[in-house]
């Protein structure tokens, strides 16, 4: 059974960078058949993609403030947000994303970020 | 960037009764699109992918319809656990980029 959690600070000060990662058990990171990314969703409101691994495309929004990267014998994958603001508030979510169809089949559980001096 | 819009914002229906709800896309998106189900404090699970496809594990009262501009997903007959909120999501090919309708929450009447 495929499981994925994050983990991370809840807590980033304003302009600093926020840094979760995703850890995934059940199944191999390197499988090319899968993309690993992100999806967050601020307090009450609807979910906003990221982003993913292996693709220099971002969200348009967020683009330049994004990094995705994968460590492969971690079978983990991280997220890096820099310059946050309190608009970056949010639960974030990591996910895993089919290569083949529109599927983002595995979400991990979530955790809730907040950008706050 | 493609756009979603989802109708209507929220759908009050009561148990057994045919939940129609609607996603209309900015531009084609051919049928690559999918329909999550949100329940608070929860994940968002995979309801419908590719428009019309269910993973293993989801019941049949659920389907999904549409391609180009205009989808539908259908609960053909509402049970207690279906009441929640609903959204809509689209990949493009290319540059592979994907995005959100803003939700439908479904709720008891």
């Amino acid at each position: 059974q495929l499981h994925l959690q994050e983990s991370g600070p809840g807590l980033v000060k304003p302009s600093e960078t926020l840094s979760l990662t995703c850890t995934v058990s059940g199944a191999s990171i390197s499988s090319r058949r899968f993309f690993w990314g992100w999806i967050r969703q601020p307090p009450g409101k609807g979910l906003e993609w990221i982003g993913y691994s292996g693709s220099t495309f971002h969200n348009p929004s967020l683009q330049s403030r994004v990094t995705i990267s994968v460590d492969t014998p971690k079978n983990q994958f991280s997220l890096k947000l820099s310059s946050v603001t309190a608009a970056d508030t949010a639960v974030y979510y990591c996910a895993r994303h089919s290569g083949t169809s529109t599927a983002v089949d595995y979400w991990g559980q979530g955790t809730l970020v907040t950008v706050s001096s | 960037e493609i756009v979603l819009t989802q109708s209507p914002a929220t759908l009050s229906l009561s148990p057994g009764e045919r939940a129609t709800l609607s996603c209309r896309a900015s531009q084609s998106v051919s049928s690559d699109l999918a329909w999550y189900q949100q329940k608070p404090g929860q994940a968002p699970r995979l309801l419908i992918y590719d428009a019309s496809n269910r993973p293993t594990g989801i019941p049949p009262r659920f389907s999904g319809s549409g391609s180009g501009t205009d989808f539908t997903l259908t609960i053909s007959s509402l049970e207690a656990e279906d009441f929640a909120v609903y959204y809509c999501q689209q990949r493009t090919n290319w540059p592979p980029m994907y995005s959100f309708g803003q939700g439908t929450k479904l709720e008891i009447k």
